[in-house]
């Protein structure tokens, strides 16, 4: 079966230690992005990329950082320069940059305590 | 002002009811969406618009580009109905940013 995958579902950490978030895809989608949720607000973007190898900050960067060495895989690193870590982190992929689904994974649920 | 404005925030309704949930936005878009999301947490694609109504079983969406206005609606809800409801858009600009609602919750009650 096609689809995203994150893992882990919940994640603990103490405050001021790196944690990298995980996110695979095999729809063979070109395009992949990381998105918080907090409890009242809309997803926002942190991080996107359009293809292998490329990646931009989206409007809530800070704090995070990504790569994206295999078209598969998307990994989110939320450093401890984020003040507020503490979220429910979503990863979505889209066919191409601009292509009009984006399919979800199931999030990862991030507390730092 | 949000970009994209949910209406209600929240929604009780019994099993049986008709269910309306309102988005209006305030960018030119090329496409809206309309996405649910289970008490789990994942997210799911209902219906993507750029005109007219669309139909999925008990579930129909609909939009005015000369109002701006999305609705979403839900036949004989039943308590598998109860999720969060998300609009989203695709604004015009230059950089074809989604911009998310914040979602309507909905409870179905048996």
């Amino acid at each position: 079966d096609g689809g995203i995958t994150q893992s882990p579902k919940y994640l603990f950490r103490k405050e001021g230690q790196n944690v990298t978030l995980s996110c695979e895809q095999n729809l063979n989608h070109d395009a992949m992005y990381w998105y918080r949720q907090d409890p009242g607000q809309g997803l926002r973007l942190i991080y996107y990329s359009q293809i292998v190898n490329d990646f931009q900050k989206g409007d809530i960067a800070e704090g995070y950082s990504v790569s994206r060495e295999k078209k598969e895989s998307f990994p989110l690193t939320v450093t401890s320069a984020q003040k507020n870590p503490t979220a429910f982190y979503l990863c979505a992929s889209s066919i191409v940059w601009g292509g009009n689904e984006q399919f979800f994974g199931p999030g990862t649920r991030l507390t730092v305590l | 002002k949000n970009e994209v404005e949910q209406s209600p925030q929240n929604l009780t309704a019994q099993e049986g009811e008709f269910i309306t949930i309102n988005c209006s936005y305030s960018v030119g878009i090329s496409a809206l969406h309309w996405l649910q999301q289970h008490p789990g947490g994942g997210i799911v694609s209902l219906f993507m618009l750029s005109s007219g109504k669309k139909k999925h079983g008990r579930l129909i969406a609909t939009i005015n580009i000369q109002e701006k206005h999305s609705s979403l609606h839900i036949t004989a809800s039943h308590p598998r109905d109860s999720a969060v409801y998300i609009c989203a858009v695709r604004s015009r600009r230059w950089d074809d940013k989604i911009i998310f609602g914040k979602g309507t919750r909905l409870h179905i009650l048996p």
